[in-house]
């Protein structure tokens, strides 16, 4: 069965750079969620979108931009960025519709910043 | 505003026994919680639901149990084996949109 694909697996950034995360959530699946996940952290929520509109927004930095196209896939856009921005990125996706849906997690873009 | 707690130390046990992982959450009353299984740099995989009207949910060797009055769950592994070594995280959803918060994580290690 088709998953979650992210895209860039890795991402290698310097300090002040810009970085786009790339994720095409599950066919048919409505709603797509960000996570952050530092080292030994759990994951943050950063965002998410429903239907292509921004329906929850977490701990996510004024300097992060995100969005979901009419093909469903997102781009998380990251600029300025900074040392601390470095961790796994997530995406998910989900089907709303669907009771109590439980998240299909991608295997993650790993950002460093140096 | 609301807390999750999971056994923060690494659960070390030996294969075929039982592992029991714990889940403690504050300030909120779910309708349902998650449990999630993740292995070093993969995303987190689904593996259990339980809803505040279920007490038990049983999936193969996995079996969920949910005090909403304790506020905690318990995760059981009955009949480990090594490739159950990963980290399980819970998981609730506050606001009924599917933003899920995690629990930090506890590691689990069987070992042959």
């Amino acid at each position: 069965a088709a998953g979650v694909i992210q895209s860039p697996r890795h991402l290698i950034k310097e300090k002040r750079e810009t970085a786009t995360l790339k994720c095409y959530p599950i066919p048919r699946h409505d709603t797509v969620y960000w996570y952050q996940q530092g080292p030994g952290q759990d994951p943050q929520f950063l965002i998410s979108f429903y239907e292509k509109m921004q329906s929850d927004k977490g701990s996510i930095p004024d300097r992060f931009s995100a969005q979901q196209f009419s093909d469903y896939h997102s781009e998380l856009n990251m600029s300025s960025l900074e040392l601390g921005d470095s961790a796994l990125y997530f995406c998910a996706s989900s089907l709303r519709t669907e009771r109590n849906s439980p998240l299909h997690f991608g295997n993650g873009t790993r950002l460093t910043v140096t | 505003s609301q807390k999750i707690e999971q056994n923060s130390e690494a659960l070390n046990i030996q294969e075929g026994k039982t592992a029991t992982l714990t889940c403690n959450y504050t300030n909120y009353s779910p309708a349902y919680l998650q449990w999630y299984r993740q292995d070093p740099g993969r995303g987190p995989v689904f593996l259990l639901l339980i809803r505040e009207n279920e007490k038990e949910k049983r999936k193969e060797r996995l079996k969920v149990t949910f005090d909403t009055t304790l506020k905690q769950s318990l995760f059981h592994i009955t009949a480990s084996q090594p490739a159950d070594s990963a980290t399980y995280l819970c998981a609730l959803d506050m606001s009924n949109t599917g933003k899920l918060i995690f629990g930090q994580g506890t590691t689990l290690q069987v070992k042959p």
